[in-house]
């Protein structure tokens, strides 16, 4: 079946930018996600780009969207201890979403 | 507050005892589903349903069953759990299918199965 991988673990020092990386193998996928999640709560959907662009940037968050290559990543600038959380990157076609497995960021003070 | 409630949060039970674990949104959403997430594996699809009595399987359906008899409502039933449906299960709701950049997400269920 169709892939989306993410390495599990990324630790940065306040301040620091953040780059957390994906990558998929499904080239049918039409809108890419990036997904936080907090201790003890539910996904927040923090953005997501359509297959077609390139780049896509909301205050902090920039994403970046190699399309040949499947890569997909999420930078974070100024990364703050409220960053930390659990990154999921997803991907969706017309029929289904598929979620990485997260990656954990730690932000150290 | 447009959101997707579960209940309960958190639970322990033992192998064979018929649990349902409830979802609940309030924004009218058609498409709700959901999913188990383990460690190292993200988030799986269990089950979806596209509209009221419209229901279908994800990847990991077996051992659940689910029921839509009203759109607001989409209850995960696990007539006979096992350990190895010990997991952190999360509904979610969009307006409809794959309109995933719209989907709420719930808080998320904790299930302990000894």
């Amino acid at each position: 079946g169709e892939d989306v991988e993410q390495s599990l673990f990324l630790s940065v020092r306040e301040g620091d930018s953040s780059v957390i990386n994906c990558t998929y193998t499904d080239s049918s996928s039409t809108y890419l996600y990036w997904y936080k999640q907090e201790p003890g709560a539910g996904l927040q959907l923090l953005t997501y780009i359509f297959s077609n662009m390139d780049m896509k940037q909301d205050q902090r968050l920039t994403v970046l969207l190699n399309k040949k290559d499947k890569h997909l990543s999420l930078r974070i600038a100024d990364t703050q201890t409220g960053d930390s959380a659990i990154y999921f990157c997803a991907e969706s076609n017309n029929n289904d979403m598929r979620f990485g497995a997260g990656t954990r960021l730690t932000v150290k003070p | 507050e447009a959101q997707v409630t579960q209940n309960p949060r958190y639970l322990i039970t033992v192998t064979g005892k018929k649990l349902t674990v409830t979802c609940s949104q309030n924004m009218n959403h058609e498409y709700m589903s959901w999913y188990r997430q383990d460690p190292g594996l993200g988030l799986r699809q269990i089950y979806y349903s596209m509209n009221v009595e419209v229901t279908d399987k994800g990847d990991v359906p077996e051992g659940y069953k689910v029921s839509r008899k009203e759109k607001r409502n989409f209850p995960l039933i696990l007539e006979s759990p096992s350990p190895n449906q010990t997991s952190l299960y999360f509904c979610a709701s969009s307006p409809a299918e794959g309109l995933y950049n719209e989907q709420f997400f719930g808080p998320g269920t904790r299930l302990t199965v000894l």
